[in-house]
């Protein structure tokens, strides 16, 4: 049973607007989340991370905002651009272990 | 040079056979782990160590055994690998970064089991 869900598969933006990739979870006692980005051929890497008592963290074009009570995460990217576009990993982090929703793809067209 | 290599990169092996997949870290991390991608479920933990004498069993340990040889090596083997373990295979190393800590992946292994 999946503790982290990603239920969009896919996602296509347009270059300059906001891409809004989603992750539902039912583990309330996750310590952290974490979102990770990977291009073909290559290993996951690290984004952006919210601690469970936070409800927003920010770093450049990257904001992830936390909704606890709907235990549902989201990661906004805005501007986006051509060189965003991979796949992304929602992951949530607790007792020592990290479990990783099945990804999106985003697609940012110019 | 990166700081978590992954051999092989690819490997296309046959039903029974025993197969070994190798990781090697520069990064001085103490936490490696490695997980298998399938298509339409994500990264799932197989096995993680948080030191050589500390192995762990992840979420789908059936069928594949590990070996911590050394801070910087951590090998995952198949002892007689089945078509359901073909999959794309991921090591990582951690470390703590203040609030979280911070995974560091391989480019991973492409396994085929015919």
């Amino acid at each position: 049973d999946q503790q982290v869900k990603q239920n969009s598969p896919s996602l296509s933006v347009q270059e300059g607007r906001i891409s809004i990739l989603n992750c539902d979870y039912t583990n309330s006692m996750f310590d952290y989340f974490l979102w990770y980005k990977k291009y073909p051929a290559e290993g996951p890497t690290f984004l952006i991370s919210i601690s469970s008592i936070k409800d927003k963290n920010e770093d450049g074009r990257f904001t992830v905002f936390l909704n606890k009570s709907a235990k549902h995460l989201s990661l906004h990217i805005v501007p986006s651009q051509p060189g965003d576009s991979a796949v992304y990993f929602c992951a949530g982090y607790n007792f020592n272990k990290f479990y990783f929703g099945s990804g999106t793809k985003l697609n940012v067209k110019p | 040079d990166a700081d978590v290599t992954q051999t092989p990169r690819n490997r296309i092996t046959k039903t029974g056979k025993r197969i070994m997949l190798e990781c090697s870290q520069t990064k001085g991390h103490d936490r490696m782990y490695w997980y298998r991608q399938d298509p339409g479920l994500g990264l799932r933990l197989i096995y993680y160590s948080f030191d050589v004498k500390d192995i762990n069993k992840g979420e789908i340990s059936d069928g594949y055994s590990v070996s911590r040889q050394a801070q910087a090596k951590f090998s995952l083997s198949l002892e007689s690998a089945i078509p359901n373990q073909t999959a794309l295979y991921f090591c990582a190393t951690s470390e703590w970064a203040g609030e979280y800590n911070e995974q560091f992946f391989g480019p991973g292994t492409r396994l085929t089991v015919l």
